[in-house]
């Protein structure tokens, strides 16, 4: 079945930078990748998704890239700000003889410092 | 819009106790996906229904984890016997037509 790693277990930016956390998935058939945000004692908000038919996709200030080649996507955050601070997390469909499944990533805690 | 709900927000209970979760998911939404979360092994699938039929049964959680879908609009979780191993957070989440799972409050679980 499919795999996720999520790269980063930490990531530390200063307000303003921009962040970007990596994942990377076994599944070449996995062909949908939502990301989403926990902020502490909540539960998990989707952010933002990117189908295996495009490379780019964009929401404000979140870029998502999608690198079908290396089975890696990654979120970019620009211009962070500290309400940006929270536990990302990435995941991968799943199509298997079970139905549509998400393999979640560990998560990345990213804090932005003003 | 309701999203997707969960009771109870917290439980305590004691070694050997029967729990119960309950979820009800977004008006309309056919999946229905049952999660634990921890920090050494982050979120879990336990169980994944698909229009009240049980889809996946989360394996190694099969022994002592039972959910089901009462109707379209209601599911419950149980545990029995817990064990403090089970301490965690449970995340009930659903789909429609999308792809998009939205994930319920949680009830954060301790057993002692």
């Amino acid at each position: 079945g499919e795999k996720v790693e999520q790269h980063e277990s930490t990531l530390s930016v200063r307000e303003g930078d921009s962040a970007v956390i990596n994942c990377t998935y076994t599944d070449t058939a996995s062909s949908y990748f939502p990301w989403y945000k926990q902020e502490a004692g909540k539960s998990l908000h989707f952010v933002i998704d990117i189908r295996s038919n495009v490379d780019r996709k964009q929401s404000q200030r979140l870029i998502v890239l999608l690198d079908k080649k290396a089975k890696r996507f990654s979120l970019h955050i620009t211009a962070t700000q500290p309400e940006d601070s929270a536990i990302y997390f990435c995941a991968a469909s799943d199509y298997g003889s079970s139905g549509n499944k998400l393999i979640f990533g560990i998560g990345t805690l990213l804090s932005v410092k003003p | 819009d309701a999203g997707v709900t969960q009771t109870p927000r917290h439980e305590v209970a004691e070694k050997g106790q029967t729990i119960i979760l309950k979820c009800e998911p977004v008006s309309g939404h056919n999946d229905l996906f049952w999660y634990r979360q921890t920090k050494i092994q982050g979120l879990e699938l336990l169980s994944y229904f698909r229009s009240k039929s049980l889809m996946e049964d989360g394996g190694a959680f099969k022994d002592r984890f039972k959910a089901e879908m009462l109707n379209s609009s209601f599911s419950t979780l149980k545990i029995q016997p817990t064990e403090p191993k089970d301490s965690a957070v449970y995340l009930c989440a659903s789909r429609g037509q999308q792809d998009t799972q939205y994930f319920g409050p949680g009830t954060r679980l301790l057993v002692l």
